[in-house]
């Protein structure tokens, strides 16, 4: 079965500093991975993904992940948070064998970034 | 173009009666799936309709149904609403591939009473 891990409620960073947000993942075969942020009473906004090839991926907003395949990790990475970047952040996972849009997505992870 | 957009944005109902949740995908998108989040939860899976057919259902009761029309668009319907029911029900569309991402509407929120 697939599952998706997120192990941290939370994570506070200040800003001006990286910023990381770690996501572990079981998926028979090689999966297909996201990140999705939630900004408050909103939908999920869709960040990046990585299907195959480099294991760095970038996406909106200046956020990037990064693809670990031995420690099967998919951690979101920024090189400088902005207050602005404080959501909710969901990491999901597909695997190649299931219906286009049925994503299995962790529990989710709060940033708060301070000024 | 037009994201997905979905009606009514929020609902009161009471224990016991019908909700019926509407989705429009984004243009040339075929594929529609609806995702219950619960407060403090990620979303959860509870259908795909893709072609106006069923093809994945997550672990939800039968009270859950859902249908897709010619137009792509979709309608989520629950019946003998329980208080638990109360959450963000969102919904996704995308092209009929697996390596793409999915695109989310704003979502839904159902308060039962």
């Amino acid at each position: 079965a697939q599952s998706v891990a997120q192990p941290e409620d939370q994570v506070n960073v200040a800003e001006g500093n990286p910023l990381t947000v770690k996501c572990t993942y079981s998926v028979s075969g090689n999966p297909y991975l996201f990140w999705y942020v939630q900004y408050p009473n909103r939908g999920l906004q869709f960040l990046l993904k990585y299907i195959t090839g480099d294991n760095l991926v970038k996406g909106s907003y200046g956020f990037e992940a990064e693809f670990n395949k031995s420690q099967t990790s998919f951690h979101l990475k920024k090189p400088s948070a902005l207050v602005s970047d404080s959501a909710l952040y969901f990491c999901a996972v597909r695997a190649p064998s299931s219906s286009a849009s049925k994503i299995i997505f962790g529990s989710g992870t709060r940033l708060s970034i301070r000024p | 173009d037009a994201g997905v957009t979905q009606s009514p944005t929020h609902l009161i109902k009471t224990r016991g009666q019908h909700v019926t949740l509407r989705c429009s995908p984004i243009s040339g998108h075929k594929s529609v799936s609806w995702y219950q989040q619960v407060l403090g939860q990620g979303p959860q899976f509870i259908f795909q309709y893709y072609e106006k057919e069923e093809r994945g259902r997550g672990n939800f009761p039968d009270r859950f149904s859902a249908r897709q029309f010619p137009n792509y668009s979709s309608e989520l319907n629950v019946n003998a609403l329980l208080l638990g029911d109360s959450a963000l029900y969102l919904c996704a569309s995308s092209l009929w591939t697996t390596n793409t991402e999915a695109f989310f509407g704003q979502g839904t929120r159902l308060t039962v009473v």
